[in-house]
């Protein structure tokens, strides 16, 4: 038990509709990243925000957005679906303490289904 | 770009058997971690090393981080049923400390 929730469990859409996936960060964490995993594969850097603000970015494109509130939650928003956006969508939260070595912790992740 | 290799990506053996995975890569990270997943689970963290030819121990598990900091292993002792998961390594790079992720090393250890 991380402390991370993540909302739905499961998802279906179709392609071209917009999705928004949510994420509840352990108390005092001020920083929450995204990634998306695909089946077979490791997760994938898709954003990370700090203090509710863009704090770098992975090879997503722009119809990945985010947010992060002051109530330790934050959104993952997906627009135009595409059916290679199916996936496991992780949320990891953690508190920045200016080193690399900080604790992710991961919520149990929300799938995806584009069809 | 930061890649991390895994190998083997599957790998089924007797409970009680050894075994080592690896990861690797041609870039240095300042910090290297290691997961496990679960089905319908997020990854869990299991260590994290940061000095170059650093060896941590957790219980059955060894982890160790190559002298460059360029490549990792976990080796374990007398597999257990227990240990089937999903083993991520995860690198933060030197420039920044986003991480990066393997594809992962799926274990099954057979009773």
């Amino acid at each position: 038990e991380t402390g991370v929730t993540q909302s739905p469990t499961h998802l279906i859409k179709t392609r071209g509709q917009q999705v928004t996936l949510r994420c509840s960060s352990q108390s005092g964490h001020n920083t929450v990243s995204w990634y998306q995993q695909a089946l077979g594969q490791g997760p994938q850097f898709i954003f990370q925000y700090y203090r509710e603000e863009e704090n770098g970015r992975g090879n997503f494109p722009p119809r990945f957005s985010g947010l992060q509130f002051p109530n330790y939650s934050s959104e993952l928003n997906v627009n135009a679906l595409e059916l290679d956006d199916s996936a496991l969508y992780l949320c990891a939260s953690s508190y920045d303490s200016g080193t690399a070595t900080d604790t992710q912790y991961f919520g149990p992740g929300t799938r995806l289904t584009v069809l | 770009t930061q890649l991390l290799e895994q190998s083997p990506q599957f790998l089924s053996i007797q409970e009680g058997e050894n075994l080592t995975v690896y990861c690797n890569s041609s870039s240095v990270f300042s910090s290297l971690q290691w997961y496990r997943q679960e089905p319908g689970e997020g990854p869990v963290l299991l260590v994290t090393v940061v000095t170059g030819g650093e060896v941590k121990k957790l219980k059955r598990l060894t982890f160790q981080f190559g002298d460059a900091r360029k490549d990792s292993s976990l080796h374990i002792t007398a597999a257990q049923p227990g240990d089937t998961g999903l083993y991520l390594c995860a690198g933060a790079g030197d420039r920044d400390d986003k991480i990066i992720f393997g594809k992962g090393t799926r274990l099954h250890i057979l009773p």
